[in-house]
C-alpha cells in the first residue's frame, strides 16, 4: 500500500492557476501497472475525477474540465502534479491525489487524505 | 458524458441487509468500483471487479452487477458502516465518472 500526499497553496485568487503535487511513497510510482489520477470533491457533493497520467506521460482528461486542466509527473522526484488554470469559486474543492489500478474498471485503491483549495467568489 | 445515478439516500437497521444500487451506461461494458467515505475524510475502496474486496474489507460488503446496474450490498450492518457511498466506472472513453452517492444510515 502506497501513500499519497497532497501538497499546494490552499487559497488561489479567481482567475489564477491552482497548482497541486502528490507526493507517492512507499511505492513506486514507474510501475507499469498504476495510473495516477486527480479527483475533487465540493463541500458537501460528490466526487469528481479531474484527470490521470501514466508513468510515460500520456494522459487522459475529464472532458469537462480538460480545455483548463494539465497533469504532469515527476518520477525521479515520485511526484504528479496538477494544474488547473482560470479557476472560478466552482473550483473550490477537497482535491485527492490516488492511485488507479491499470486494468478493469480501473479503481482507485490508494487515496491521498486530500487537501482544501478555496477560490474566493 | 456518461453518468451513474444513486438513490441518495437509504437507511437500514442494525444488523439487518441494504443494497445500495448505480445505474449507467458504462456499466453494461465495466464493472462498478465502490467507496466508501466517512465525514472529513478520503474515500476508501471497497469492492472493485467482478467482488473482490481489498485486504481489510469485512467479507460483510459484497456486489453483483446485472445489464446497467450494479449493487453494493451490506449483509449485517454495524454501525462503522453509516457513510457515503460512491460508484465508479471507466466510459468508453476511457475516462472516470463517479456515481451521485448514497448516504447510508444505520439505525
Amino acid at each position: 500500500q502506497v501513500q499519497l500526499q497532497e501538497s499546494g497553496p490552499g487559497l488561489v485568487k479567481p482567475s489564477q492557476t491552482l497548482s497541486l503535487t502528490c507526493t507517492v511513497s512507499g511505492g513506486s510510482i514507474s510501475s507499469a501497472s498504476y495510473y495516477w489520477s486527480w479527483i475533487r470533491q465540493p463541500a458537501g457533493k460528490g466526487l469528481e475525477w479531474i484527470g490521470r497520467i501514466y508513468s510515460s506521460g500520456s494522459t487522459n482528461y475529464n472532458p469537462s474540465l480538460k480545455s483548463r486542466v494539465t497533469i504532469s509527473i515527476d518520477t525521479t522526484e515520485k511526484q504528479f502534479s496538477l494544474k488547473l488554470n482560470s479557476v472560478t469559486a466552482a473550483d473550490t474543492a477537497v482535491y485527492y491525489c490516488a492511485r488507479e489500478m491499470g486494468y478493469g474498471s480501473g479503481p482507485f485503491d490508494d487515496w491521498g487524505q486530500g487537501t482544501l483549495v478555496t477560490v474566493p467568489s | 458524458s456518461s453518468e451513474l445515478t444513486q438513490d441518495p439516500a437509504v437507511s437500514v437497521a442494525l444488523g439487518q441487509t441494504v443494497r445500495i444500487t448505480c445505474q449507467g451506461d458504462s456499466l453494461r461494458d465495466y464493472y462498478a468500483s465502490w467507496y466508501q467515505q466517512k465525514p472529513g475524510q478520503a474515500p476508501v475502496l471497497v469492492i472493485y471487479g467482478k467482488n473482490y474486496r481489498p485486504s481489510g474489507i469485512p467479507d460483510r460488503f459484497s456486489a453483483s452487477s446485472s445489464g446497467n446496474t450494479a449493487s453494493l450490498t451490506i449483509t449485517g450492518a454495524r454501525a462503522e458502516d453509516e457513510a457515503d457511498y460512491y460508484c465508479n466506472s471507466r466510459d468508453s472513453s476511457d475516462n472516470h465518472v463517479f456515481g451521485t452517492g448514497t448516504k447510508v444510515t444505520v439505525l
